[in-house]
Formats: structure tokens, C-alpha cells, sequence
């Protein structure tokens, strides 16, 4: 079976801080995301990676930044995080294409992240 | 990508089929339609995907109209454990490396079983 890890399950931080959360995956998928879901606005993709090192803005990717260095790690990093970064963050990921380019993501069990 | 439509809510009794609608209605012809679902408090998990001829797997099958404007998750025998949110998404084959496979998720359908 697929797993995806994430670091934390619940993270409490302040304004301004460093905030780093961490993502692994077991089988070897060259595709990493991260998403956070907010009520009413469903799932929304901050970076993808297809690559070591390789990254790629999705559609929310204003203040954070991401780190792949190695193939089954993923980090999101928060500069300085802020009230509104207060969130549920998914990581996912998935085999480049895939058969008849349908690869499924297979998804961690969130970190629930509280910005005070 | 194509927009999908769902109801906000459906429930069922436990045991009984679990029958999700979704409309696609402007999907195109290499789109692929999928289903995933999120129980409270976890990741979202991957069901089923489709382009054109019904599909069946372990956990469900997903029936696709004729002229693929719609579609329906089928939960056959539905449990407690079933009680999540049902996405549909609809999304073009993503082939080559470096292309945004992202997954685009809506509101969903709540399904409850009830006892």
C-alpha cells in the first residue's frame, strides 16, 4: 500500500514564525503536491514537484515556498506565517503520467496548522 | 478542466446501495471523470476513474451516461464506514512529466449512513 506521511497531525504557531511542514512517501512517485482545504473553498494546490529540486507554483503558492531535495520528501515552508495560513494542509502524491496518464494521487492525512 | 455539479447532501440506510450523482456536462472527450472521497479528519482517498464504459472495483462502481454528461458512484452494499464527503472531479490525462496533474475539488456530496 501507498503511504504518505506528514509530520504533524496538529501545529500551533505564532505570527512571524518559521514554519516547516514535512511530507514522505514510500513508492517512489516522482509527483509530489501540496494542497490546503478550507471550508467552503474546498482543495486548493499551493506547489506541485515532478522532480528532485524541480517545483512548480499551483494556484495559491503567496507566501510559501517548497523544498524537494530528495525523491520521497517534500517540504512546504512557511516564511512567516500569518493568521490567514491558519488551515488543513494535504500532501499527495502520484507516478509521473501513469497508465493512459491517469495516475491517482494518494493523499496524507493532513496537518491541521493553527497561526495565532 | 470541466465543472462538476453535485448535490450537497444524500443519505442512506446501512447495507442498502449508496447511488452518488454528478453532472459534467460540459466535459470533454479527453477528460476523465473520477471519484474520490474524504472521511472526517483524513486525506482524501481515491475510489474510481473513468472515461467512457462503466467501471467496477473493490470499493465501488461508477456508471457513465452514453453521452458522458453524467455519471453516478455506486456504493453496493453502503456502511457506517462509508460517512464521508464523495468528490467528483473531472480532469484531462496528464501524459508527460512536469505537467500539473493537479486535481481540482469541489464541494463535494456529504453521505450519511445511517444505522
Amino acid at each position: 500500500d501507498v503511504k504518505v506521511t506528514q509530520s504533524s497531525r496538529y501545529l500551533v504557531k505564532r505570527t512571524g514564525e518559521k514554519v516547516f511542514l514535512e511530507c514522505v512517501q514510500d513508492m517512489d512517485h516522482e509527483n509530489m503536491f501540496w494542497y490546503r482545504q478550507d471550508p467552503g473553498l474546498g482543495l486548493r494546490l499551493i506547489y506541485f514537484s515532478y522532480d528532485v529540486k524541480m517545483k512548480e507554483k499551483g494556484d495559491i503558492p503567496e507566501g510559501y515556498s517548497v523544498s524537494r531535495e530528495k525523491k520521497e520528501r517534500f517540504s512546504l515552508i512557511l516564511e512567516s506565517a500569518s493568521t490567514n495560513q491558519t488551515s488543513m494542509y494535504l500532501c499527495a502524491s502520484s507516478v509521473s503520467g501513469g497508465a493512459g496518464g491517469v495516475a491517482e494521487q494518494y493523499f496524507g492525512p493532513g496537518t491541521r496548522l493553527t497561526v495565532t | 478542466d470541466a465543472k462538476t455539479t453535485q448535490p450537497t447532501s444524500m443519505d442512506c440506510a446501512e447495507g442498502r446501495a449508496a447511488n452518488l450523482p454528478c453532472n459534467h456536462s460540459t466535459i470533454s472527450g479527453n477528460e476523465y471523470v473520477y471519484w474520490y472521497r474524504q472521511i472526517h479528519s483524513q486525506g482524501p482517498q481515491y475510489i474510481i476513474h473513468g472515461l467512457k464504459n462503466n467501471e467496477t472495483n473493490e470499493m465501488a462502481s461508477l456508471i457513465i451516461t452514453e453521452d458522458r454528461k453524467s455519471s453516478t458512484l455506486i456504493l453496493p452494499h453502503a456502511t457506517l464506514r462509508d460517512t464521508a464527503v464523495y468528490y467528483c472531479i473531472v480532469r484531462v490525462a496528464v501524459y508527460y512529466t512536469g505537467a500539473n496533474s493537479k486535481l481540482t475539488f469541489g464541494k463535494g456530496i456529504t453521505l450519511s449512513v445511517r444505522p
